[in-house]
């Protein structure tokens, strides 16, 4: 079974402060999708990566994934009130019979 | 607007008695899959389609469930005899191609059984 596991669990943090949410697993995956979702809502797509040691950039978030493709982070620079929500991370690709699994997510709380 | 639209939003039901929730994928998406999220948990998988073949189901998927794709479009997920336990936010996702890697998900359906 392929687990990942995201820490920390929560994050409180002020206005204009940075931070990095972490994903790690033991397995390797083919592709790892970052995700963010509101209360009431489903996740949103955030980015895809595919290849280990690939960086993505989206605005101010920074997205890496591992050479060994067993791990990932998600850097937020000078984060907004906007920026608060569930960040999710999921493995998946064909190794893993297509379905994603997800870790159990980061809630994030940028205070202002 | 072409997302993934999901109907109920929201459903509140007695222990005990059957629901039936409807995806509609984003058009041109061949897979669909269901998942189950519940309270401070990220999604866990329940089953996907590709096109009107059902490919893989969990096991979490219990012989209560059951999930449909007819014609290879929308789908739907049947409870039968609810349990307070399957109260959980209910996710759909289509994506396209073989791999599935990029999956865009629903709003989701809330189920509460109380």
């Amino acid at each position: 079974t392929q687990l990942l596991e995201q820490s920390p669990q929560f994050l409180s943090i002020q206005e204009g402060e940075n931070l990095t949410v972490y994903c790690n697993s033991s397995s390797v995956f083919s592709s790892l999708q970052w995700y963010r979702q509101e209360p009431g809502e489903g996740p949103v797509l955030l980015v895809t990566v595919v290849t280990g040691g690939e960086v993505k950039k989206l605005k101010r978030l920074t997205f890496q994934f591992g050479d060994a493709r067993k791990d990932s982070s998600l850097h937020i620079t000078a984060a907004q009130p906007g920026d608060t929500g569930l960040y999710l991370c999921a493995g998946g690709g064909k190794a893993a019979g297509n379905k994603l699994t997800f870790g159990g997510g980061t809630r994030v709380l940028v205070k202002p | 607007d072409t997302g993934v639209s999901q109907n109920p939003r929201h459903k509140i039901t007695k222990r005990g008695q059957n629901v039936t929730f409807r995806c509609d994928p984003i058009s041109e998406h061949n897979r669909l899959y269901w998942y189950r999220q519940t309270l401070g948990q990220g999604p866990e998988f329940l089953t996907y389609f590709q096109n009107e073949a059902q490919l893989e189901k969990s096991r979490l998927l219990s012989d209560r469930f059951s999930a449909e794709r007819p014609k290879g479009s929308f789908s739907t997920l049947e409870i039968q005899r609810t349990e307070q336990g399957d109260s959980a936010m209910y996710l759909c996702a289509s994506s396209w191609g073989l791999a599935g890697v990029e999956q865009y998900f629903g709003p989701g359906t809330r189920l509460t059984v109380t």
